[in-house]
């Protein structure tokens, strides 16, 4: 069964870039079939989607964060990671990351999250 | 206007069904969107429920119950997540999403409680 386990420092300084790891187990995050995703949550809000790659290195990221964030497998280590730069109190959240199936017929489209880890928890 | 607006919060009772919307800004066709339906409880992450676009076009989360359905209101130009025989258990957050724009979009979430 697919398990992702996310992993970072708990507190990171203002102004400094808040680096987190996704650890893929029960499965390659190599395989054709998924992309691979990260999404937060502030404290007591909703979600906000960051970005979603894929083993290849295509990503795709929310616009309103692009200019800060960067995302990036590691198919050596079975991980994909994120990397959020000039951090601010907004930044504060849990950060969960998630798989996302390909569509069949269309390869390089991706549906929604499916299997989500249990996130990990960000201070600023 | 917020692309996707949900109710913050829903009550039901035990045994009844409770209809969830997830209602798309004016200018975005429901029609054309997968809707994609989220269950959160306190302290645990987000759980895939199912996918709706159409009868044809859908998808249930892996274990889910079939009391868990989808659908859509074109006149109201909403996605639905209707919940049949509601249990205590499914008090919860519950999201919407969609894929709009090259980007990922969440409703606020809807608060079900079931008392």
């Amino acid at each position: 069964q697919l398990q992702l386990q996310e992993s970072g420092p708990g507190l990171v300084k203002p102004s400094e870039t808040l680096s987190l790891t996704c650890t893929v187990s029960g499965g390659s995050i190599s395989s054709r079939n998924y992309y691979w995703g990260w999404i937060r949550q502030p404290p007591e809000k909703g979600l906000e989607w960051i970005a979603t790659t894929y083993y290849s290195g295509t990503s795709y990221y929310n616009p309103s964060l692009r200019s800060r964030v960067t995302i990036s497998v590691d198919t050596s280590k079975n991980q994909f990671s994120l990397k959020l730069s000039s951090v601010t109190a907004a930044d504060m959240a849990v950060y969960y990351c998630a798989r996302h199936p390909i569509v069949e017929t269309s390869p390089t489209s991706f549906y929604g999250m499916d299997v989500w880890g249990q996130g990990t928890t960000v201070a600023v | 206007q917020a692309v996707l607006t949900q109710p913050s919060s829903l009550s039901a009772s035990p045994g009844a069904s409770a209809s969830l919307t997830c209602t798309l800004r004016s200018g975005i066709n429901v029609g054309t969107y997968r809707i994609y339906w989220y269950q959160q409880k306190p302290g645990s992450p987000p759980q895939y429920i199912l996918r709706y676009k159409s009868d044809s076009d859908k998808q249930q989360g892996s274990g889910v119950p079939s009391r868990f359905s989808g659908s859509k209101d074109a006149s109201a130009n909403a996605g639905i997540l209707l919940i049949s025989g509601l249990q205590s258990e499914d008090e919860a957050d519950y999201y919407c999403m969609i894929w709009h724009s090259g980007a990922w979009v969440f409703g606020g979430g809807t608060k079900l409680t079931v008392l």
